[in-house]
């Protein structure tokens, strides 16, 4: 099975702190994202990347950056920390998207890692 | 540009009973559907999808989902609920953007 590992579950981090979030998949998967997710609001897209070196922004990347070096690992950086960045942050990766018939296309979560800020 | 509506925060239901969680969706070219599953203060984990083919779909732990097209929804079912089902439920569709769009999900709760 793909694994999504994610090095952190539980993270407290001080205002103006710089946080980094590490995310490696083992599948060889092209794609991979960065979500974070509140109550009521669901997933919000912060960044992905389609490849090494490369990334597009989301739907909420402000306050945030991101690494990719190398093909497993993805990691996101709070720049510095706030506390309205205080959530649930969860990577996922996949393959080449749209998926194609009879392939086992879709997204695979690691578990999450739920970030306090104060 | 593509987009997802959960109209239900919450569905409850007894344990025996059919279970529906409701979805539709807004895409740009052909949709790829999505129904993960998340249980507390864990990742996401898929259900099941709709590439192409038949518009029931059948997925894990006895879920299925319907596409309907002209309605553009994609409903998730199971006929008889357990009491394990009670978790936070996601419709994502896809379209030619390398991107699934998320909602805010459902909640089921199911009752013994």
């Amino acid at each position: 099975d793909v694994k999504v590992t994610q090095s952190s579950r539980y993270l407290v981090k001080r205002t103006g702190e710089k946080v980094f979030l590490e995310c490696v998949q083992d599948m060889d998967h092209e794609n991979m994202f960065w979500y974070r997710q509140d109550p009521g609001l669901g997933l919000r897209l912060i960044y992905f990347s389609y490849d090494v070196k490369m990334k597009e922004k989301g739907d909420i990347p402000e306050g945030y950056s991101v690494s990719r070096e190398k093909k497993e690992r993805f990691s996101l950086i709070l720049e510095s920390a706030s506390t309205n960045q205080t959530s649930m942050y969860l990577c996922a990766s996949s393959l080449i998207f749209p998926p194609l018939v009879g392939a086992d296309y879709g997204y695979t979560f690691g578990s999450g890692t739920r970030l306090t800020v104060v | 540009a593509q987009s997802v509506a959960q109209p239900e925060d919450q569905v409850n239901v007894a344990e025996g009973n059919p279970l529906t969680v409701k979805c539709t969706y807004s895409v740009s070219g052909n949709p790829y559907l999505f129904w993960y599953v998340q249980y507390p203060n864990r990742g996401l984990q898929f259900l099941l999808k709709y590439i192409t083919g038949d518009n029931l779909v059948k997925g894990s732990y006895g879920f299925e989902a319907e596409f309907n097209k002209s309605q553009t929804s994609f409903h998730l079912k199971k006929p008889s609920a357990l009491v394990s089902d009670s978790a936070l439920y996601f419709c994502a569709p896809g379209g030619n953007d390398y991107k699934l769009s998320f909602g805010a999900g459902t909640t089921v709760t199911v009752r013994a």
